[in-house]
């Protein structure tokens, strides 16, 4: 049930094209849904986050959509750039209960981004 | 936005030694830390959630004996590994929590650990 479902675990894609990672989880108490990106030895670093009371949040190139019936989010990445390449992580969490605030992690996808 | 720093960035240690980590919130005071472990090509795993002045609370299967964390002050958590051992050679991250937010947390640099 705490388990976050990421795929896929690798992802190459030509500059200037759209990158999509998705993910899927099984708790419905979980809240909270930010995406991390990850460089090589270095700690993962916010992107973009999204709650369940909407179904799309935009940030310059990057969106999330949220499908809450679904139990499903995704991330795209418009325009992708050379240096987009790096790991993408998805989580989710909850404020409240046991879990409050612990992360649960997707198991990871390396983006590759050709110029 | 907020900053959390990890010390030191890199440890090369002997079999049967302990090394420290320290993980500091720079600019806000964080009453709860994380602390994970990440191994080559894989996704992060929570070790155990660091609360200033009380007891960490540790995942199933971390050994709290083997893995001492200590959150004396709102600024500074540490992560002792005891007794290492090759396989406990990983990158180890810390986060802190935004104290105005439930859900955002902050992540180190991370602390890449070897065990010889």
């Amino acid at each position: 049930q705490q388990q976050v479902k990421q795929s896929p675990q690798s992802l190459i894609v030509q500059k200037g094209g759209i990158s999509i990672i998705n993910c899927a989880y099984e708790n419905t108490a979980f809240d909270y849904f930010p995406w991390y990106q990850q460089f090589p030895g270095k700690g993962p670093a916010l992107l973009i986050a999204i709650r369940p009371d909407v179904s799309e949040k935009k940030e310059g190139r990057f969106t999330i959509s949220f499908n809450k019936s679904a139990k499903q989010f995704s991330l795209h990445i418009m325009d992708s750039q050379p240096g987009d390449s790096a790991t993408y992580f998805c989580a989710a969490t909850s404020a409240g209960g046991t879990s409050y605030g612990k992360l649960t992690f997707g198991q990871g996808t390396i983006l590759t981004v050709h110029p | 936005g907020a900053v959390v720093s990890q010390h030191p960035s890199w440890v090369i240690c002997k079999s049967g030694t302990s090394v420290k980590i320290e993980c500091r919130s720079l600019d806000f005071q964080a009453t709860t830390m994380f602390w994970y472990r990440q191994f080559p090509k894989q996704s992060l795993m929570l070790m155990a959630t660091s609360n200033e002045g009380s007891k960490a609370t540790y995942e199933q299967g971390v050994e709290k004996d083997k893995f001492l964390i200590n959150h004396a002050s709102l600024t500074l958590s540490t992560l002792t590994v005891t007794s290492a051992h090759p396989e406990d050679s990983s990158f180890y991250i810390c986060s802190a929590r935004d104290p105005t937010d439930s859900y955002e947390q902050y992540f180190g640099p991370g602390t890449r650990l070897t065990v010889t």
